[in-house]
Parts: C-alpha cells; structure tokens; sequence
C-alpha cells in the first residue's frame, strides 16, 4: 500500500464548478500537507500548503486537512479552463527535512 | 530569483551512451531531490542531499545511476549506460523547510 493515495483521475467539469480533489494517507506522523499544480510539460508548482488539520483559504481554492480520518482535499470554487492541470498532493512529516511523498496526481480538465 | 534551473530541457540519446543532467538550486535552499517522472508511476523520488551529502539515495533504481553535488550550487544526476525504460521526465527541485520548489525537467528519450 502506498503512503499516500490519489485518484489519478482524469476529471472533467464544465466551467464554472465546484472541483473536489482529495487523497488519503497512512503515516500518522505527516504534519506538513501541500497542494502543487503542474501544467503540461512544466514541473509542479506550490499552490497551497496546511501545517496539522483545518482549513485554509486562498481566492478561489481552499484546503482542508481532516487528520482523524488521514485524508485531505482542495476545492476549487468557480473553476476556469486555466485551471485545467494535473494536481499533486503532498506530504511530510516534521523530521523528514524537507522530503515530500507525493500522490500519483489528479488530472483535471475544465471545458468552456 | 530565477528559481531552479535545470539543463538540457531536451535529451534524446542513444542506448547504451551515457547521459547528464544538470541541476542549479535556489540560492540558500538546503536540500535538493531528484525525482523521475513518468504516466505509469508519478512522481519518485531518486535521491536527496542535505547540505550537498547525499542522504537517501534508495530511490536510484540501479547502480546505472548515480548523483553528486559538488557544491552547493550544482548538482548531477548521471546515467550510464542508459536503456529505453529510463526515458521519463527528469525535474530537480530543492527546498528550505518543507516548501519545495522544482525545475522545469529534462525530457529524456533514450531510443
């Protein structure tokens, strides 16, 4: 079983929806919970991060941590053919330095 | 900050030659990883340094492979020789803290 699970998708919605994009885990010790998106034929970029459970809000997307059931998610609000990315979720844990398990990523496409 | 830079963007070799990547980390950043992208197994992790020493290099599917970092601005990861099931997406990424930031990747095509 992988460390961290993640529906590889693809995801198709119509413009104007509300995406929901989620991913599960094993390791308790995780504190550290990103979001990054990669665009076609780029690396990933950092979109959003969490440190421990709760909510975060930023513009059009918010993300949520819930770590009783080791399983986070990021909406997108009002989503845009921009949006049209692969997303990558990814974690860690306090003593692991900086290295990020990632999820296998979740293409998603947003039609006009 | 020009954010990291990684070069060749393009590779396409033959099997059996040897190949180079290049790495040019953020300035400051600590850490640096290595990691292959491909459809079938997302992104893995090859290797990561910690203050230019190698920490974890579990990743590195064979003894073809290996990375080094002379310095704390410049880092390689080498293949020899190469086989076509290397061909992936190559992206280097370093970080301070736990927010990485990565490389636009080198394509590599091994034919």
């Amino acid at each position: 079983q992988k460390e961290v699970e993640q529906d590889p998708g693809p995801l198709s919605v119509p413009e104007g929806a509300i995406v929901s994009l989620n991913c599960t885990y094993s390791n308790s010790a995780f504190q550290y919970f990103m979001w990054y998106r990669q665009y076609s034929r780029k690396g990933p970029e950092l979109l959003m991060y969490t440190y421990s459970s709760g909510n975060k809000e930023d513009g059009r997307f918010t993300a949520q941590v819930d770590k009783s059931s080791k399983y986070i998610s990021l909406f997108i609000r009002d989503s845009q053919p921009s949006d049209s990315a692969t997303y990558l979720c990814a974690m860690s844990a306090n003593n692991q330095g900086g290295k990020l398990i990632f999820g296998q990523g979740t293409e998603l496409s947003v039609k006009p | 900050d020009a954010g990291v830079i990684q070069s060749p963007r393009h590779e396409v070799t033959e099997m059996g030659q040897e190949v180079t990547l290049r790495c040019k980390p953020i300035s400051g950043h600590d850490y640096l990883f290595w990691y292959r992208q491909t459809m079938m197994r997302g992104l893995e992790l090859l290797i990561y340094f910690n203050n230019n020493v190698p920490i974890d290099d579990s990743g590195m599917p064979e003894d073809r492979f290996s990375a080094k970092m002379p310095n704390a601005s410049f880092s390689t990861l080498k293949i020899q020789p190469s086989e076509p099931r290397d061909s992936a997406v190559y992206f280097c990424a370093s970080s301070w803290g736990p927010f990485m930031a990565f490389g636009s990747g080198t394509r590599l095509t091994v034919v």
